[in-house]
């Protein structure tokens, strides 16, 4: 079985400060984590994925992770935050088969 | 990569009606997946393809929804007797091997009045 949660439903940040969006997962065995996000009455887009290596992962539109085993998160993060970033940010552990998404965080990066 | 296609964009229906929603994964991949998404909340899932083999289905679909995906490559997701709690965003997913991300389309949004 597979769970994860995204304890914060909104996250505000300032333009051009850090943002952190958390999540914490429970997998099975070696886990597959995802980030993706959602536009305004857009579909969702992959962001980032850890599989195996480096905790920090770096995914698109300058986005990174952090993998944390011993706490079971992978928290996203970007140093610089911009008005574009304001979206829906799932994360999302994966099994062999289904993927299992939380119930979102909204930023809102405050101009 | 064409990406992920699904049709129709949006429906209408009344509530008892059946209806189908179709979803053309990219070509070479394998995976497909379905999921429902209703305002406010992640994408719940409801079914996972591998190649024409429906290998997982969710306990919370009922016994009204059924999917297919007959050749391996398109997919239907077939609702019957609609219900007022049917309505949302239906999504389709399709991914290569295990591990690879998912490709979202961009959804078919149901209306059940």
């Amino acid at each position: 079985a597979q769970s994860v949660a995204q304890p914060e439903d909104q996250v505000n940040v300032a333009e051009g400060n850090p943002l952190t969006v958390k999540c914490t997962y429970s997998v099975s065995g070696n886990p597959y984590l995802f980030w993706y996000v959602q536009y305004p009455n857009r579909g969702l887009q992959f962001l980032l994925k850890y599989i195996t290596g480096d905790n920090l992962v770096k995914g698109s539109y300058g986005f990174e992770a952090e993998f944390n085993k011993s706490q079971t998160s992978f928290h996203l993060k970007k140093p610089s935050a911009l008005v574009s970033d304001s979206a829906l940010y799932f994360c999302a552990p994966g099994g062999y088969q289904k993927v299992t998404f939380g119930t979102g965080t909204k930023l809102q990066v405050i101009p | 990569d064409t990406g992920v296609s699904q049709n129709p964009r949006h429906k209408i229906t009344k509530r008892g009606q059946n209806v189908t929603f179709r979803c053309d994964p990219i070509s070479e991949h394998n995976r497909l997946y379905w999921y429902r998404q209703t305002l406010g909340q992640g994408p719940e899932f409801l079914t996972y393809f591998q190649n024409e083999a429906q290998l997982e289905k969710s306990r919370l679909l009922s016994d009204r929804f059924s999917a297919e995906r007959p050749k391996g490559s398109f997919s239907t997701l077939e609702i019957q007797r609609t219900e007022q709690g049917d309505s949302a965003m239906y999504l389709c997913a399709s991914s290569t091997v295990e591990g690879s991300p998912l490709h979202f389309g961009n959804g078919t949004r149901l209306t059940v009045t």
